[in-house]
């Protein structure tokens, strides 16, 4: 299975960047690498995946080193509501679903 | 375009009973996974349904089981709860993306089962 290596935990303050670091070095050079967060007692949102390239959406943004191996998303101006847990993810392996790590739990400082 | 629908959000039950949950899928799409959460183990997956088909399963005993209906609703039944079974219950549809991979998976809010 695709491993994911995250920081258990970050805080950044409210109206600055966020970078959320991820390794995942084990997903192969054809698989996406996704990013989800989940707001306590809800369902994973969706964020934005990427391939090689850099991604960007109304969201975040996502940097892709180019051997692959680690990725980070950029929140450009954190706000409160953007507290979460923030799961960096692949492909199980053979199959087409996601594995979840333990994920990077973000609490923006007001 | 409504988003994934849960149903029930909220469930108790004894042990030995079972308990039937439902995932109503965005429209348009044909796939349905099934992920368990919980504090201890985190999301894991139980299984994918797509064109009523099982096409990946999770570690999962045989008490968890699911299908899916000719319109990409589908269900989750467990047999013979355990307290273990006390999780959230998470359903996410998707639909093929561009280029090959894993789909992008949209997610509902979830059906909380408490086991007691």
């Amino acid at each position: 299975d695709a491993k994911t290596t995250q920081p258990t935990s970050m805080d950044c303050a409210e109206g600055r960047a966020a970078n959320l670091p991820c390794n995942h070095s084990t997903i192969s050079g054809n698989e996406y690498v996704y990013w989800y967060r989940q707001i306590h007692s809800q369902g994973p949102q969706y964020i934005i995946h990427g391939l090689k390239n850099n991604e960007t959406n109304e969201m975040a943004s996502l940097i892709i080193t180019e051997d692959r191996k680690s990725s980070t998303l950029i929140l450009p101006h954190a706000t409160l509501r953007d507290t979460a847990v923030y799961y960096c993810t692949g492909p199980q392996t053979g199959a087409n679903n996601l594995f979840f790590g333990t994920g990077t739990r973000l609490t923006v400082i007001p | 375009k409504a988003g994934v629908t849960q149903t029930p959000r909220y469930l108790i039950k004894t042990r030995g009973q079972q308990v039937t949950l439902s995932c109503s899928p965005i429209s348009g799409h044909r796939s349905v996974s099934w992920y368990q959460q919980t504090p201890g183990q985190g999301l894991q997956f139980l299984f994918e349904y797509f064109s009523e088909t099982q096409r990946n399963k999770g570690n999962f005993p045989g008490r968890f089981s699911g299908r899916q209906f000719s319109n990409s609703r589908s269900e989750m039944n467990v047999s013979t709860l355990e307290l273990g079974d006390s999780a959230l219950y998470l359903c996410a549809s998707s639909t093929p993306a561009r280029g090959t991979g894993v789909y992008e998976q949209y997610f509902g809010p979830g059906t909380r089962l408490t086991v007691t």
